[in-house]
C-alpha cells in the first residue's frame, strides 16, 4: 500500500514533442506529490509538486495532471527539448501525518529527447 | 546556495568492510534521509533522521546502521559490506517547517567486490 508504481520505465520523444509520464499509488493518505529531475552524475532536484486539492498545476512547459479518484498522477512535459533529458521520479507523502519529507519514489523514467 | 554534500563520490570496498558514507548539509534542516538508487528500482528509503540522535528505519534497513551526533551531519555504515550493497547511495535532507522538498547530495557510488 506505501508504494507507488510509474511507468514507462524509459521514453524517447522527438525534440518539440510531448513527454508523459504516469504514476499511480494505493495509499489515501498520501497528499503531497513531487516529481524529481535527475540528469547524469548528480542528486535529483525538485521540478514540480502538487497538493491532491487541485486537479492540474503548470509550471512553464511542465504540467502535473492529479486524479483523485483513480489514484494516479502524471507529467506531462510540453515542446519537449533535448535539454530534458533526464530520469524523472514520481514521489508521494503523507506530510498531514508529521512525515514531511519522507517520500515513497516510483521506480523512475529515463526520458531521450531526440533532436 | 544551499547544499548536501556527501564525501566521498565513488568507493571500492572488499566483502566484509566497514563502509562510513558521510553527509553534510549546510541549510539547518532538522530532517535527513539515505536513499539507495537502483536503475528499475527507484529510490528506496534506508533510514532517516528528524533529529539529532533520532533515527528511525525506511523500508530496507537490514545491513545499514546510521548515526546522526550533529544535525547537520547524518552517517550511514555498512557494518560488513556485501556484493549486494553495490549501489548508489543518496543523502537528502529537508526542513520540519517546509512543504516536504527534499534537497539531494549529488550521490556515493559504492561499489563492493
Amino acid at each position: 500500500q506505501q508504494q507507488v508504481k510509474q511507468s514507462p520505465q524509459s521514453l524517447i520523444v522527438q525534440k518539440g514533442g510531448i513527454s508523459i509520464i504516469n504514476c499511480a499509488y494505493e495509499n489515501t493518505a498520501f497528499d503531497y506529490f513531487p516529481w524529481y529531475q535527475q540528469f547524469p552524475g548528480k542528486g535529483p532536484a525538485l521540478l514540480i509538486a502538487i497538493r491532491p486539492d487541485v486537479s492540474e498545476k503548470k509550471e512553464g512547459r511542465f504540467t502535473i495532471s492529479f486524479n483523485k479518484s483513480a489514484k494516479q498522477f502524471s507529467l506531462h512535459i510540453m515542446d519537449s527539448q533535448p535539454g530534458d533529458s533526464a530520469t524523472y521520479f514520481c514521489a508521494a507523502s503523507m506530510t498531514r501525518y508529521n512525515q514531511g519529507g519522507k517520500l515513497i519514489f516510483g521506480q523512475g523514467t529515463e526520458l531521450s529527447v531526440k533532436p | 546556495d544551499v547544499k548536501v554534500t556527501q564525501s566521498s563520490r565513488y568507493l571500492v570496498k572488499r566483502t566484509g568492510e566497514k563502509v562510513f558514507l558521510e553527509c553534510v548539509q549546510d541549510m539547518d534542516h532538522e530532517n535527513m534521509f539515505w536513499y539507495r538508487q537502483d536503475p528499475g528500482l527507484g529510490l528506496r528509503l534506508i533510514y532517516f533522521s528528524y533529529d539529532v540522535k533520532m533515527k528511525e528505519k525506511g523500508d530496507i534497513p537490514e545491513g545499514y546502521s546510521v548515526s546522526r551526533e550533529k544535525k547537520e551531519r547524518f552517517s550511514l555504515i555498512l557494518e560488513s559490506a556485501s556484493t549486494n550493497q553495490t549501489s548508489m547511495y543518496l543523502c537528502a535532507s529537508s526542513s520540519r517547517s517546509g512543504a516536504g522538498e527534499l534537497f539531494f547530495g549529488e550521490g556515493s557510488r559504492l561499489t563492493v567486490l
